[in-house]
This record gives C-alpha cells, structure tokens and sequence, in this order.
C-alpha cells in the first residue's frame, strides 16, 4: 500500500462546475498537508497548506483535512479553464522536512 | 523575482556520459532538495541538503552525486548515464524545516539513448 493515494484522473468538468479532489494517506504521522498546482511542463506550486485537521479557505481553494480518516480534500468553486492542471497533494511529519511525501497527482481539465 | 532556477531546460545524453544539472536559488533558503518525477510515481526525493556544505540521500539516490558548497546553489551530478534516469528532474527549496512551503524551479527534461 502507497503511503499516501491519489486518484490519477483525469477528471473532466465544464466551467464553473465545483471540482472536488482527494487524497487518503496511511501515515498518523503527518500533520502538514499541502495541495501543489503543476500545470503542464512546469514545476509544481504551492497552493494551499494546513496544519493538522479542519479547513482552510483561499479565493475559490477550500482544503480539508480529516485526520480521522486519513482523508484530505481539495475544492475548487466556479472553476475555470485556467485551473486545469495536475493537482498533487503532498504530507509530512513535523521535522520531517526530507520526508515530504507527494500523491501521484490527478490530472484536471476545465472545459468552456 | 527569479525563485529556483534550474539549467538545462531539456537534454538529451547518451548511456554513459554524464552531466550536471544546475540548480540557484535567490530566497536566502537554508534546504534544498532534488526530485525526479516519473509518470504515474510521483516525485521522488533523490538528494537535500540543509545548508552549505551539508548533504544527505533521498529516496532514489542511486546513480546521483550532489554538492552544495553555497546557500545559493545546489548542482546534481549524474554520473554514467542510463535509460533509468529519463526523466524530469526539479530542483527545489524551502525555509521551513518542515518542508511545508516548498518551491519548485521549472524542471529540467533528461533523456537518455
């Protein structure tokens, strides 16, 4: 079992659709959470973060962490073309900096 | 504003040569790290380093030397080529000992004949 589960995708929405993505993870350890946005042959960047469980909102960006289940969510409201990207969430432990452990990435297109 | 730098942006080598990636970055960060992303795998940690003169092994050191001789600048050296090592490599940094704010440079695109 991968340490931490991504859905691949791709997932296909038309505009403004609410986009939901997700990871689950095996490691009680971690307690950072992030969610990196790579657009195509460009370096992953950093979106959003939190820090153990509950949500965090930024702009159209909600992300959940559910600790209890070792479930965390990305939500994207009025999504648009220029979200379509590969989102990649990513975890670690506390002073774990060498030990950030990436998902797989799930591949979004936002179609007009 | 510059970030993470990284050259080549794409190479071509053939099995059995060897090569240095560059790597610069300008936001005074203390880690530095090495990933390569393969598709379907994810990133993987190859090498990091937490300060000048300070380097450790990731997950998929094999093949890799690295050195890190300023804050500034951390090059990746694949010594001996092989088809194994076709992939995209991204150099990256961060402030937090955490790693929770990473950034990334835009990657560099290997392939090996």
């Amino acid at each position: 079992q991968k340490e931490v589960e991504q859905d691949p995708g791709p997932l296909s929405v038309p505009e403004g659709a609410i986009v939901s993505l997700n990871c689950t993870y095996s490691n009680s350890a971690f307690q950072y959470f992030m969610w990196y946005r790579q657009y195509s042959r460009k370096g992953p960047e950093l979106l959003m973060y939190t820090y153990s469980s509950g949500n965090k909102e930024d702009g159209r960006f909600t992300a959940q962490v559910d600790k209890s289940s070792k479930y965390i969510s990305l939500f994207i409201r009025d999504s648009q073309p220029s979200d379509s990207a590969t989102y990649l969430c990513a975890m670690s432990a506390i002073g774990g900096y060498q030990k950030v452990t990436f998902g797989t990435g799930t591949k979004l297109q936002v179609i007009p | 504003n510059a970030g993470v730098t990284q050259t080549p942006k794409f190479r071509i080598l053939k099995i059995g040569q060897s090569m240095t990636l560059q790597c610069a970055q300008d936001m005074n960060h203390n880690y530095m790290y090495w990933y390569r992303q393969d598709p379907g795998m994810g990133l993987k940690l190859i090498y990091y380093s937490v300060g000048a003169g300070i380097t450790d092994k990731g997950e998929v050191p094999n093949g890799y030397n690295v050195s890190r001789s300023t804050t500034e600048d951390f090059p990746l050296r694949l010594e001996l080529a092989a088809p194994s090592q076709t992939s995209v490599y991204f150099c990256a940094s961060s402030y937090s000992i955490s790693g929770n704010t990473i950034y990334f440079g835009e990657g560099s695109w290997l392939t090996v004949v």
